[in-house]
C-alpha cells in the first residue's frame, strides 16, 4: 500500500472556523492532490500540487487554500467553514509511472470526514 | 472539457451472477482510463487500468476494454461474491493534464 496517511481521521467543526486537514506521504513522490466525495458528485478535485510550493485549482477550490512546504505534506485549508463543506475528503498521490505522464494511477489515502455544523 | 459518466446505482446483483458496470468518457486526444473500488470506511483502491485503445484491464476476475470507438471502458466480472460489494469508481486522465476525472460512483450489493 502507498504510504498515505490523512489526518485527522474525523472532525466536527462550526460554521466560520478555521480547519486544516493534513495529508503526508512516505513514497516522496511529486504529484499530490485533494478530492472531496459527496453523495451524487463522486470525487471532485479541489486543487493538487506537481511539487514543492506549487499547486494548481481543481473544479471546486472556492473556499479552500493549500500549501505545500515539503515533498512530503500537502496542506488543506478551509478559511472559514461553511456547511457546504461538510464532506469526505480524499489525499491522493501519484505514482512517477514508466511511460507517458498519462499511465500513472493515483494512490488514496482513507479519507478524513469533515462535518461543519 | 473530460467527462466520465457511470451507470446509475445502486446494483444488486446475486451471487455469481454476471456484472457489468458501464464507463462511458468524453476526453480529446488519448486519455488513460482506470476502474477503482472503494470499500466502505477507506480510500479508492485502483482495481484495474488501460493505457490505450483495445487495452483490456483485468484484476481479481474484473475485466474491461478500453473502446476508442464507442468511448467506452465498461466493468465486467463473470461471477460476483459477496466480497465484491462496494462501489466503483470509472476515471480517466486526458492527454497533457495532470487533473484525474472521476465519475460518480456505482454501487454494488451483492446477495448470498
Amino acid at each position: 500500500d502507498a504510504g498515505i496517511t490523512q489526518s485527522p481521521r474525523h472532525k466536527v467543526t462550526e460554521t466560520g472556523t478555521p480547519v486544516t486537514l493534513r495529508c503526508h506521504q512516505t513514497e516522496n513522490h511529486r504529484y499530490m492532490y485533494w478530492y472531496r466525495q459527496d453523495p451524487g458528485h463522486g470525487l471532485r478535485l479541489i486543487h493538487y500540487s506537481y511539487g514543492v510550493k506549487d499547486t494548481d485549482k481543481g473544479e471546486v477550490s472556492d473556499g479552500y487554500s493549500v500549501s505545500r512546504s515539503k515533498t512530503e505534506d500537502f496542506l488543506l485549508t478551509l478559511e472559514s467553514a461553511t456547511s457546504s463543506q461538510t464532506s469526505v475528503y480524499f489525499c491522493a498521490i501519484r505514482s512517477p509511472g514508466t511511460g507517458t505522464r498519462g499511465n500513472s494511477p493515483l494512490h488514496f489515502g482513507n479519507g478524513t470526514r469533515l462535518t461543519v455544523t | 472539457g473530460n467527462s466520465v459518466t457511470q451507470m446509475e446505482g445502486p446494483v444488486t446483483l446475486s451471487e455469481e451472477a454476471f456484472l457489468t458496470i458501464n464507463c462511458t468518457y468524453t476526453a480529446t486526444g488519448y486519455p488513460s482510463l482506470f476502474w477503482y473500488v472503494q470499500y466502505p470506511g477507506e480510500g479508492l483502491q485502483l482495481l484495474l487500468k488501460a493505457t490505450k485503445a483495445d487495452d483490456k484491464g483485468s484484476n481479481k476476475g474484473f475485466e474491461a476494454t478500453y473502446r476508442k470507438e464507442t468511448t467506452s471502458f465498461h466493468l465486467e466480472k463473470g461471477s460476483v461474491q459477496v466480497s465484491d460489494s462496494a462501489v466503483y469508481f470509472c476515471a480517466l486522465i486526458g492527454s497533457g493534464t495532470y487533473k484525474y476525472i472521476f465519475g460518480t460512483g456505482t454501487r454494488l450489493k451483492v446477495l448470498a
